[in-house]
C-alpha cells in the first residue's frame, strides 16, 4: 500500500522560530510536492521537486524553503515563522513525468502563535 | 494557465438522495483529470481519475464522474448519498508536461452536507 508520511499532525511553534516539516514517501516516487490548505482558498502549491536536490517554485514560495537530498524524503522549511502561516501543509508525491495522480500525506496542521 | 472551478462552495443533501457536484476546468493539453476527497483532519483520498479512453470513468464509495471535452466540465455524482460522504471533495487538473511535474491544480473545494 502507498504510503507517504508526514512527520507531524499537529505543531504549533513561535513567531521567528525555524520550523521543519518533514515527508517521506515509500513508493520510489520521482516528484514530491509541498501544498498549502487554507478555508476557502484550497490548496496551493509552494514548492515541488521532480528529483534529488531540484526543487521548483510553486505559487507561493515566499517564505518557505525546501530540501531534498534523498529521493524519499523532502523537507519543507519556513526560516522565520509568521503568524500568517499558520495553516494545514499537505505534501504529496506522484511518478514519473507530468502532472499525474498525486498521493498525499495525513497533513500537518501548524499554528505559529 | 490551467485553471480549476468548482461553483459550488456548500452542497447540503439529504440522506439517499443523489449527488453531483460541478467542476469546470481550463487547461491548455489533454487533461488529466481528479476528485479527492478529504475527510476532516485528513490527508486527500483519490476518488477517480480520467486520463483517456471511456468518458464515464468509474471510482471507489460508489463515485462516478463524466469528461465532457465540450464543456470542459468533469462533474462528480453519486445516486445515493450516505452520511459517511460528508466531507470536502477537491477537483484537480493536470497533464503531461515537458518533462517532470509542476503539480496538480485543484479547485477551492465543495463542502458536502448531509442531512438525515
Amino acid at each position: 500500500d502507498v504510503k507517504v508520511t508526514q512527520s507531524s499532525r499537529y505543531l504549533v511553534k513561535r513567531t521567528g522560530e525555524k520550523v521543519f516539516l518533514e515527508c517521506v514517501q515509500d513508493m520510489d516516487h520521482e516528484n514530491m510536492f509541498w501544498y498549502r490548505q487554507d478555508p476557502g482558498l484550497g490548496l496551493r502549491l509552494i514548492y515541488f521537486s521532480y528529483d534529488v536536490k531540484m526543487k521548483e517554485k510553486g505559487d507561493i514560495p515566499e517564505g518557505y524553503s525546501v530540501s531534498r537530498e534523498k529521493k524519499e524524503r523532502f523537507s519543507l522549511i519556513l526560516e522565520s515563522a509568521s503568524t500568517n502561516q499558520t495553516s494545514m501543509y499537505l505534501c504529496a508525491s506522484s511518478h514519473g513525468q507530468g502532472n499525474t495522480e498525486a498521493f498525499f500525506g495525513q497533513g500537518t496542521r501548524l499554528t505559529v502563535v | 494557465a490551467q485553471s480549476v472551478t468548482q461553483p459550488d462552495i456548500h452542497i447540503t443533501v439529504s440522506e439517499g438522495a443523489s449527488l453531483e457536484l460541478r467542476c469546470n476546468y481550463s487547461y491548455g493539453a489533454t487533461p488529466y483529470l481528479f476528485w479527492y476527497v478529504q475527510s476532516p483532519g485528513q490527508g486527500l483520498q483519490l476518488l477517480l481519475k480520467y486520463f483517456s479512453g471511456d468518458t464515464l470513468v468509474q471510482g471507489i464509495k460508489g463515485f462516478e464522474a463524466e469528461f465532457k471535452r465540450s464543456q470542459s466540465s468533469f462533474n462528480l455524482r453519486k445516486p445515493s448519498v450516505h452520511w459517511s460522504d460528508a466531507a470536502e471533495y477537491f477537483c484537480a487538473v493536470g497533464g503531461l508536461g515537458g518533462g517532470g511535474a509542476d503539480g496538480l491544480t485543484f479547485g477551492k473545494g465543495t463542502h458536502l452536507i448531509i442531512q438525515p
